[in-house]
């Protein structure tokens, strides 16, 4: 594998289920995010993460729970999600955070 | 606060014609621009940069963007279209200096191209 890989890449959930995305970076980089991409509204950012310590939580509602046990790897957790919660979820990566990010394919969450 | 403005929402172009994609940032110190392309279903992946320098910026595919610092634009162009050039281009700014990693995404032109 190589760049940053995302799984599931589709996901179909109940607004009472518990379902988590994972991320994974193959690039050595030291700094992981999450941004929410919806229909007709810019890229949101989500999380950042740097040395696998939080530095940017931007006002995500607590149905949304990161974690990032290491450097190459980044969660979401997900629950108790709402219907406006439907994106496509992206996670990059970056050697640093004032360097360019590297994005992953992406997992297209559809919440029911 | 910062922001990026994207003013065209979709742009059709003839393959084979040239191209310009337009960006305005709004930001107060020196910011570093980026070009970021997605195709449908995919990821995004960066064309270009601009940190410092040479205001002219050569990226990959062909593309090329101009910082213009009095404009506060950093335009995307290429010469001739390709087909397969057709897809969503967004413009990010981050904060130089900054230490959170926030860059800041227009809301994206979608390009299609003519055959």
């Amino acid at each position: 594998e190589t760049g940053v890989t995302q799984t599931p890449r589709h996901l179909v959930m109940g607004m009472t289920n518990k379902k988590s995305l994972k991320c994974e970076q193959h690039l050595g980089h030291n700094a992981m995010y999450w941004y929410k991409q919806s229909a007709k509204k810019p890229l949101e950012l989500m999380f950042v993460y740097n040395f696998k310590e939080q530095t940017e939580n931007n006002s995500v509602p607590s149905r949304f729970s990161p974690e990032c046990p290491n450097s190459s790897h980044l969660f979401l957790h997900l629950h108790t999600l709402q219907p406006e919660d439907s994106a496509l979820y992206l996670c990059a990566s970056s050697q640093s955070l004032m360097d360019e990010q590297f994005f992953g394919p992406g997992t297209r969450l559809t919440v029911l | 606060a910062q922001s990026v403005t994207q003013p065209d929402i979709h742009i059709t172009v003839s393959e084979g014609a040239s191209l310009e994609l337009r960006c305005n940032y709004s930001y107060g110190a020196t910011p570093y621009l980026f070009w970021y392309v997605q195709s449908p279903g995919q990821g995004l992946q960066l064309l270009l940069k601009y940190f410092s320098g040479d205001t002219l910026v050569q990226g990959i595919k062909g593309f090329e963007a101009e910082f213009k610092r009095s404009q506060s634009s950093f335009n995307l162009r290429k010469p001739s279209v390709h087909w397969s050039d057709a897809a969503e281009y967004f413009c990010a700014v981050g904060m130089y200096g900054g230490s959170q990693g926030n860059l800041i995404f227009g809301k994206g032109t979608k390009l299609s191209v003519k055959p």
